[in-house]
């Protein structure tokens, strides 16, 4: 059982939003603002497309942002891309020196 | 650009000590306010974090994991290594590298695969 839940799956259609959810506790994803998501292709590194909630990297499509509200951040992909077809990951920061991640999220673009 | 890439044995025999380590290309281990992680993901599980040294040399290890654990880094190597010891069927994992930001990582190394067994 992973420290941050996540739901194990999620589709949408090419050009529909999608938002995966990342649930913890007061301890962590409510109590910092440093949330971020990662995006991981079969065979490929993990890609960082989300950090401190709602900043995206140099690079990272505008389809993609995050948000928090509580104990639950959330990554919406809008405009649904086959190429957005991926397993996606959330982690917090969790006080002293910690790091916890979500069981991760496989997007299907249907 | 930073590139990492996560290298070691990819079988490793119950109650021994898995050694990884990840080469840093692009980039220096002992670049001012930069941290180093490893993380992993057992067969079916989500990903667990391992642990981080900054550069300045100070580790710090996920609990549970922190009695088996040391986190070393090789400045003249420019690279960071895992050591794990007494490890079990629970420790195979895809075992990846990332840095080098405290919080998040920026970039990751593709992962190795270590599997335990006799």
């Amino acid at each position: 059982q992973s420290a941050l839940s996540q739901p194990p799956s999620a589709s949408g259609s090419p050009g529909q939003s999608v938002t995966i959810s990342c649930t913890g506790t007061s301890s962590d994803i409510g109590a910092f603002k440093y949330v971020s998501w990662y995006q991981r292709h079969p065979g490929k590194a993990p890609k960082l497309i989300i950090y401190e909630v709602t900043k995206r990297p140099s690079g990272v499509p505008d389809r993609f942002s995050g948000s928090k509200s509580g104990n639950t951040a959330s990554l919406t992909v809008s405009g649904l891309q086959a190429e957005d077809e991926a397993d996606y990951y959330c982690s917090s920061y969790a006080g002293n020196n910690l790091l916890l991640f979500g069981g991760g999220t496989k997007l299907t673009v249907l | 650009q930073l590139q990492l890439r996560e290298s070691g044995p990819g079988l490793v025999k119950p109650s021994e000590t898995l050694s990884l380590t990840c080469s840093v290309s692009g980039g220096s281990v002992n670049s001012p306010v930069s941290y180093w992680a490893w993380i992993r993901q057992p067969p079916g599980k989500g990903l667990e974090w391992i642990g981080t040294i900054a550069y300045s040399g100070t580790t710090y290890y996920n609990p549970p994991l922190k009695s088996r654990v040391t986190i070393s880094g090789d400045t003249s190597k420019n690279q960071f290594s895992l050591t794990l010891s007494s490890v079990t069927a629970a420790d195979t994992a895809v075992y990846y590298c990332g840095g080098p930001q405290y919080y998040h990582m920026d970039v990751w190394g593709k992962g190795t695969t270590v599997t335990v067994s006799s």
